[in-house]
């Protein structure tokens, strides 16, 4: 009964491949995240969504391209990938936009060859 | 704007105190949070402070906040081995939480 589940966990593809990364959560959450966590685990946000509607876009490469069909799923496309793109990805979801604990994913550990 | 401060690196002897630091930035802030992850995993809210208290103790975990001079920190008695993680500081921003760099905690024999 994972409360923020992803998948894959693992994600190992070529370069200038298009893979998607699956987020659901089952907390009855209005808003979800996307992260990004580099090798030396600083983290950064991407996406953000709150009820559906596209809130946060931190200058991400439109390589990236969130899709969010309902609350409770907040998916992640990349296209034309690049040897950049290795880097673990969160999702996580929070009760509401702000002042509001965030739950986190177990992350999708994505490596571009 | 927005950031959160706080050191890289802490080692510290089993069966000793940690203190972990973080300053930060946002004077508006509602909740201070500290978030912990372990190796391979995602990250887990370990506890958070309302901006109107200077402290709150919950069994091993102290967490002090002083306000004027923005500085939040955690302190881990007794640490154990267990305790070896990354300990992520973190602010409420206006849409969005803002996460420090991450201490990373290194347990010694």
């Amino acid at each position: 009964d994972t409360a923020v589940s992803q998948t894959p966990k693992y994600l190992v593809t070529q370069m200038g491949n298009d893979k998607s990364i699956k987020c659901e959560q089952n907390l009855g959450h209005d808003t979800m995240y996307w992260y990004k966590q580099d090798s030396k685990k600083f983290l950064k946000i991407m996406f953000s969504y709150n009820n559906k509607e596209l809130i946060i876009n931190e200058t991400v490469p439109n390589r990236f391209s969130p899709k969010s069909p309902d609350k409770a799923h907040l998916n992640l496309h990349i296209n034309s990938l690049e040897l950049g793109d290795s880097a673990v990805y969160f999702c996580a979801s929070s009760p509401g936009l702000a002042k509001n604990i965030q739950y986190f994913g177990a992350g999708t550990r994505l490596s571009v060859l | 704007g927005e950031d959160v401060e706080q050191s890289l690196f802490l080692s510290v002897r089993e069966g000793d105190s940690s203190v972990i630091n973080c300053t930060y930035t946002d004077s508006s802030s509602t909740y201070l949070y500290w978030y912990k992850q372990e190796p391979g995993a995602g990250l887990q809210l370990l506890t958070y402070i309302f901006s109107n208290m200077d402290m709150k103790q919950d069994q091993r975990l102290t967490v002090l906040l002083n306000k004027k001079d923005k500085h939040l920190s955690l302190r881990i008695a007794d640490t154990q081995t267990g305790d070896s993680a990354i300990y992520f500081c973190a602010e409420d921003g206006d849409d969005k939480i803002i996460f420090g760099k991450g201490t990373r905690l290194h347990i010694l024999p």
